[in-house]
C-alpha cells in the first residue's frame, strides 16, 4: 500500500523556468493538500484540491502559482517564471474522504531550488 | 496568524530523559495533532487530540489539551536517539480538515 508519492525529489531550475511538481495521493485519498517549507521553519498551507476541485488556494500567491487535481494522474503544483525566492521544499498531503479528524499522510517533498 | 506555536524551538537531552514539547494557538479549534519529522522526510503523523478531550496516550508520548489556555503538549518519556526529530503540532480551523503548522520544536536526544 503505497503511501503519498511525489516527483521528483529534488528539482533545479533556472530563474524565469517552470516547475512542475507532482503528487499522487494514498490509494483511496481523494483529498490533498500543497504546503510549502522553508529551511528551519514549519510547513505553511498553500492550497487544498478535491479531484476536479479547488476547496481552498487562500495559502497559494496569486500570480505565478497554480495547482489542479485532474480526474486522472496526479496533482500538480505548477510554478511559472520561479524565482529564488521559491527556493524552498514543497509538501504533498493526503487525506481520506471522511469529513473531519482524519489525520494527514505526507510525501517526502520536493525540494526546489532556484538558481 | 492562526498557526500553532511550539516552544521551545530547540530541544536537548540524554537518551532516557522525558521531553515535554508545548504549542500555543489562537483561534478555537476541532482538534490538534502533533507531527514528526525526521531531516529530509515529511511529516509523519503521531497523535490527534479533539477539543472535547483532556489528555490522550500512545505508548510513550502523552498528549494534553487545555482549550482555555489554547495550548497543548506533548511528552515523550523514555527518550531514545530515533525520538531525534522536529515536532510540530497542527491545529484545524474551520470545516475543510485544513491545518496549520507551528514553526516547530527541534529535539536531539544524545545517547
Amino acid at each position: 500500500n503505497a503511501g503519498v508519492m511525489q516527483n521528483p525529489r529534488h528539482l533545479v531550475r533556472r530563474r524565469g523556468q517552470e516547475a512542475r511538481l507532482r503528487c499522487s495521493p494514498m490509494k483511496g485519498h481523494s483529498h490533498v493538500y500543497w504546503y510549502r517549507q522553508l529551511p528551519e521553519e514549519g510547513l505553511k498551507f498553500m492550497v487544498y484540491l478535491q479531484k476536479e476541485n479547488i476547496i481552498d488556494e487562500s495559502g497559494m500567491p496569486k500570480e505565478r502559482f497554480s495547482a489542479e487535481f485532474p480526474k486522472e494522474g496526479p496533482s500538480i503544483l505548477r510554478i511559472q517564471q520561479v524565482v529564488r525566492g521559491d527556493s524552498a521544499a514543497y509538501f504533498c498531503a493526503s487525506s481520506p474522504p471522511i469529513g473531519n479528524n482524519s489525520p494527514l499522510h505526507f510525501g517526502n517533498g520536493t525540494r526546489l531550488t532556484v538558481t | 496568524s492562526q498557526q500553532g506555536e511550539e516552544d521551545p524551538q530547540a530541544l536537548s537531552i540524554q537518551e532516557g530523559e522525558n521531553a515535554t514539547m508545548n504549542c500555543s494557538y489562537k483561534t478555537s479549534i476541532n482538534n490538534l495533532q502533533w507531527y514528526r519529522q525526521n531531516s529530509g522526510r515529511g511529516l509523519v503523523h503521531l497523535i490527534l487530540i479533539r477539543s472535547n478531550e483532556r489528555e490522550k496516550h500512545s505508548g510513550r508520548l502523552r498528549v494534553t489539551l487545555d482549550t482555555s489556555k489554547k495550548s497543548s503538549s506533548l511528552l515523550i518519556t523514555a527518550s531514545r536517539a530515533a525520538d531525534t526529530a522536529s515536532y510540530f503540532c497542527a491545529t484545524d480551523v474551520g470545516s475543510f480538515n485544513k491545518f496549520y503548522f507551528g514553526s516547530g520544536t527541534k529535539l536531539n536526544v544524545k545517547p
